[in-house]
């Protein structure tokens, strides 16, 4: 059964520019979330996604930040546009279900440098 | 707010010695409680868990047990070894509400041959 995965892997843009990550969840999860670890501090809660529904953006730090999951596949974290402050490897994770026993798998990450 | 504290790294090892990684949290309710593992240049994996007061999670030799009394939840291994050399992220999940994961910053463990 194939993981998360997320795409690219790694991403080199310009201050002002855009960069679109995207996420393939773990087939059959309703649940998808995306976190981020900037400069080495703790993983960061952005958001969460139960099918294509937005159930908690509390995380996401600005309006330069889009996330969107139509049809409740596949996720898009949109940067527009992008600061330096913005670097760091950004998560996704899903789960079958939203208890919290439950586990959330994670991707392995996209890199993201602005310079 | 919920907010988990882990202790600062890099902790450095030799091959075969014992490893502890302290980990408190602060919690309004009964979280579960876990411990994710980024080895280099891979992602998050889970290495272990545990959702309920004195559950001991284990994996690959690690083991932690959930103490409620002090809100802890230390990752330890008896015999550490080179291939264990990854950065551990100690993690709570809420109970109520959206039941989000709240991360610690991470422990860079290092073990030399």
């Amino acid at each position: 059964e194939a993981g998360v995965t997320q795409f690219p892997s790694h991403s080199v843009i310009e201050k002002g520019q855009t960069v679109t990550l995207r996420c393939d969840p773990i087939s059959g999860h309703d649940n998808l979330y995306w976190y981020r670890r900037v400069m080495g501090k703790e993983i960061k809660f952005l958001l969460h996604f139960v099918k294509e529904s937005k159930q908690d953006e509390s995380g996401m730090p600005n309006n330069r930040f889009l996330a969107e999951r139509t049809g409740g596949t596949y996720s898009t974290l949109k940067v527009q546009p992008a600061e330096l402050e913005d670097s760091g490897v950004y998560f996704c994770a899903s789960s079958l279900e939203g208890g919290s026993g439950n586990t959330i798998y994670f991707g392995e990450g996209s890199w993201l440098t602005v310079v | 707010g919920n907010s988990v504290t882990q202790m600062e790294g890099p902790v450095t090892l030799s091959e075969e010695a014992f490893l502890t990684i302290n980990c408190t949290y602060t919690a309004t309710g009964y979280p579960s409680l876990f411990w994710y593992v980024q080895y280099p240049g891979e992602g998050l994996q889970l290495l272990l868990k545990a959702t309920k007061a004195d559950d001991k999670g284990s994996n690959k030799g690690f083991e932690a047990t959930y103490r409620k009394e002090t809100t802890s939840f230390h990752l330890e291994k008896g015999s550490v070894q080179v291939s264990d050399s990854a950065v551990y992220f100690c993690a709570l999940r809420e109970n109520t509400g959206f039941q989000k994961l709240v991360f610690g910053t991470g422990t860079r463990l290092l073990v030399s041959p």
